[in-house]
């Protein structure tokens, strides 16, 4: 069964600073990997995907990476803003018409 | 830009009352979904529905959950006897492209927050 960790729960960092977000899964059988942003109350924005045959992918501020074989990605945010501040989440696409979502990781970006 | 609307944004219901979301996809999407969220928990994954059919299910849809795409833009959610644990934030979203090509970026509404007393 496939299972999402997401590590740390929460973050509070300053304004500017470069940060990771990291997620892990269980099963490395996947279709992709997404990054979803999601702002208290609201629905979730799609950040990135990362296919299973690639190994990042980038937008703006943002680099996400996967590495299948050990069930791991990444999301780099870079020159972090207030406008950050949000709940990140992991989720996999098992490929059986399936998306496994982790727990998220709580960001705050002190100004 | 093209979005996924959901309505109501808040529904509240007695247990045992049955309740339909109501899902309008972006118009060329293909591939639907149904996710819900207890606060303060996972995003869960409820069912994926594609060509007028199920294509997947958890262990959370069980009978008193169904799926209908009545007409040629509404994606419905019911639940036919709701229960206190029902209370959660419903997500719905949508993709162009099957899962399988692996390219599938599913978008998603703001959610209907369903509360059961």
């Amino acid at each position: 069964k496939q299972e999402v960790t997401q590590i740390p729960a929460a973050l509070s960092v300053p304004e500017g600073e470069n940060l990771v977000l990291n997620c892990s899964f269980t099963d490395s059988a996947i279709y992709n990997l997404q990054w979803f942003r999601q702002d208290p109350g609201k629905g979730l924005t799609s950040l990135l995907l990362i296919q299973s045959s690639q190994r990042e992918q980038t937008s703006g501020r943002l680099n996400a990476s996967l590495d299948k074989s050990s069930g791991r990605s990444t999301l780099y945010i870079a020159a972090s803003q207030p406008g950050d501040s949000a709940t990140y989440l992991c989720a996999v696409d098992t490929g059986g018409f399936k998306t496994i979502f982790g727990a998220g990781t709580r960001l705050f970006v002190k100004a | 830009e093209p979005e996924v609307t959901q309505t109501p944004s808040h529904q509240v219901t007695q247990m045992g009352q049955e309740v339909i979301l109501r899902c309008v996809p972006i118009s060329n999407h293909l591939y639907f979904y149904w996710y819900r969220q207890i606060l303060g928990q996972k995003v869960e994954f409820l069912v994926s529905f594609y060509n007028n059919e199920i294509s997947e299910k958890s262990e959370i849809f069980d009978d008193q959950f169904s799926v209908e795409r009545p007409d040629g833009s509404n994606f419905t959610l019911k639940i036919r006897s709701t229960k206190l644990e029902d209370s959660a934030m419903y997500f719905c979203a949508s993709s162009e492209v099957s899962p399988l090509a692996g390219e599938d970026t599913q978008y998603f509404g703001p959610g209907t927050r369903l509360t059961v007393l």
